[in-house]
C-alpha cells in the first residue's frame, strides 16, 4: 500500500529565506505525486504534480520540487518565502487510476516577517 | 476547467440530528467525486469516493454514508450525528481519465455540539 511522510509538522522561516519541505513516499509502481497549500479554512489548491519526465518540476506561486527515485522524496522548495505562503503543505502520491490517493499528514509553514 | 461547490460552508449541528453536504461539480463530465474528512490540526481522511452514479465505496467504518444521485453531485449524509463528527468535510474531484490529479472545494466546516 502506499504511504507518505513529511517528518517535519511544523516549520518556521523568515521572510526572504529559502524553504524545503520534506516528502518521503512508499509506492510499488512509478509514483504520480503531488504537493497541495492549504490555507486556514480553505480547500486545497494544487501546487504541482510530477508524473514523469524531468524530474524537476515547477509549480505556481514559485515552488518547484524534485523527484529522486534512489531516495524515495519529492521534496518541495521556493527560493525566496513570501508571508502570503504561510499555510499548511500537503504531499501525496497517486496511482493512474486515481482511486489509491495518500496524503502525508501535512507541515505547516510559519513565516516570520 | 472544473469548479467545485460545496453546500453550507458551516454548519452547527446537535448530537443526535441529521445531516447533509451536497458537493456539485461544474466543467467536467464523469468524474471521480471524494469525500474527505479533516480533524482539527489533522491531515485528510477518505470517507468515499465514487467513480460514477450509484456506485460508492467506504474507505472506514462509520455512522456516515454518501449517495450520487446525478453525475456531478456528491452528497454526504448522517441520520444521527455524534460528536466525532465534528470537523472540516472537503468534497474534491478527478475530473476524468488522463488527468490523475485531484481538485478540492472550498470545505463545510462542521461543528456538532
Amino acid at each position: 500500500a502506499q504511504s507518505v511522510t513529511q517528518p517535519d509538522i511544523h516549520i518556521t522561516v523568515s521572510e526572504g529565506a529559502s524553504l524545503e519541505l520534506r516528502c518521503n513516499y512508499s509506492y510499488g509502481a512509478t509514483p504520480y505525486l503531488f504537493w497541495y497549500v492549504q490555507s486556514p479554512g480553505q480547500g486545497l489548491q494544487l501546487l504541482l504534480k510530477y508524473f514523469s519526465g524531468d524530474t524537476l518540476v515547477q509549480g505556481i506561486k514559485g515552488f518547484e520540487a524534485e523527484f529522486k527515485r534512489s531516495q524515495s522524496s519529492f521534496n518541495l522548495r521556493k527560493p525566496s518565502v513570501h508571508w502570503s505562503d504561510a499555510a499548511e503543505y500537503f504531499c501525496a502520491v497517486g496511482d493512474n487510476y486515481g482511486q489509491n490517493f495518500v496524503f502525508g499528514p501535512g507541515t505547516r509553514l510559519s513565516v516570520l516577517p | 476547467s472544473q469548479t467545485i461547490h460545496q453546500w453550507p460552508a458551516t454548519l452547527v449541528q446537535p448530537v443526535g440530528s441529521p445531516l447533509s453536504l451536497e458537493c456539485t461539480v461544474e466543467g467536467t463530465s464523469n468524474p471521480n467525486l471524494y469525500w474527505y474528512r479533516q480533524a482539527a490540526g489533522r491531515g485528510l481522511q477518505l470517507l468515499f469516493y465514487s467513480v460514477g452514479i450509484g456506485q460508492i465505496s467506504s474507505e472506514v467504518p462509520q455512522n456516515l454514508s454518501a449517495s450520487r444521485p446525478q453525475d456531478r453531485q456528491f452528497i454526504l449524509s448522517s441520520k444521527k450525528l455524534l460528536l466525532s463528527d465534528s470537523g472540516f468535510y472537503l468534497c474534491a474531484c478527478k475530473p476524468g481519465t488522463g488527468v490523475y490529479e485531484q481538485y478540492f472545494g472550498p470545505g463545510t466546516r462542521l461543528t456538532v455540539t
